[in-house]
């Protein structure tokens, strides 16, 4: 069974551009989370998908970042435009309906200079 | 809101030595804690869980213990090898959400 994917591994943009990474989660699950971890602190929730519809996105930094899942397969997250501030490293994760466990995807590493 | 306190943040042992990393949280609902392992240019893997109805749980080389008296949890891994080396990052889902909680990660380098 493939794990979750996501695609870009890297990508390095410059502040104001606009960068848009791709999440597809272990088929059958419903459940899809974004999460960043900013150089060295801890790894933050963004936001939690149940199929299409956003459970929960009390993670957002702010409204530069758009988070969609059509059809409830994978998933995007747009950074428009990007900042400084938005680089780290960005994991995605996936669960099972009323399953507690979530399972991590590779990351992309995104920088913005 | 929730957070949760890992330390240490460095950890180094010797080859067949034990690692121990704990970690504190606050909020008295959270009721299940994971324990994941990212090594490098991977993402964080799952290596052991447990419930806030156990105590203990062990799986091989590595178990968990949690206190939930004293709002901690610890990663026990003994006999380490090279290959344990890592970030090892606690978690904990916080009450009435699905989301985790993590600490702040520990590098776990086993010395051969």
């Amino acid at each position: 069974e493939a794990g979750v994917t996501q695609f870009p591994s890297h990508s390095v943009i410059e502040k104001g551009q606009t960068v848009t990474l791709r999440c597809d989660p272990i088929s059958g699950h419903d459940n899809l989370y974004w999460y960043r971890r900013v150089m060295g602190k801890e790894i933050k929730f963004l936001l939690h998908f149940v199929k299409e519809s956003k459970q929960d996105e009390s993670g957002m930094p702010n409204n530069r970042f758009l988070a969609e899942r059509t059809g409830g397969t994978y998933s995007t997250l747009k950074v428009q435009p990007a900042e400084l501030e938005d680089s780290g490293v960005y994991f995605c994760a996936s669960s099972q309906v009323g399953g507690n466990t979530q399972y991590f995807g590779p990351g992309t590493r995104l920088t913005v200079l | 809101g929730e957070n949760v306190e890992q330390h240490p943040s460095t950890l180094s042992v010797q080859e067949g030595d034990s690692a121990v990393i704990k970690c504190t949280y606050s909020d008295s609902a959270s009721n299940y804690f994971p324990w994941y392992k990212q090594e490098l240019g991977k993402g964080p893997q799952l290596i052991i869980d447990i419930r806030s109805n156990v105590g203990e749980k062990k799986d091989q080389r590595i178990a968990v213990t949690l206190n939930k008296t004293a709002k901690h949890f610890s990663l026990h891994i003994t006999e380490t090898q090279p290959e344990d080396s890592a970030v090892y990052f606690c978690a904990l889902i916080t009450s009435g959400t699905y989301k985790y909680i993590f600490g702040t990660g520990t590098r776990l380098k086993v010395l051969a």
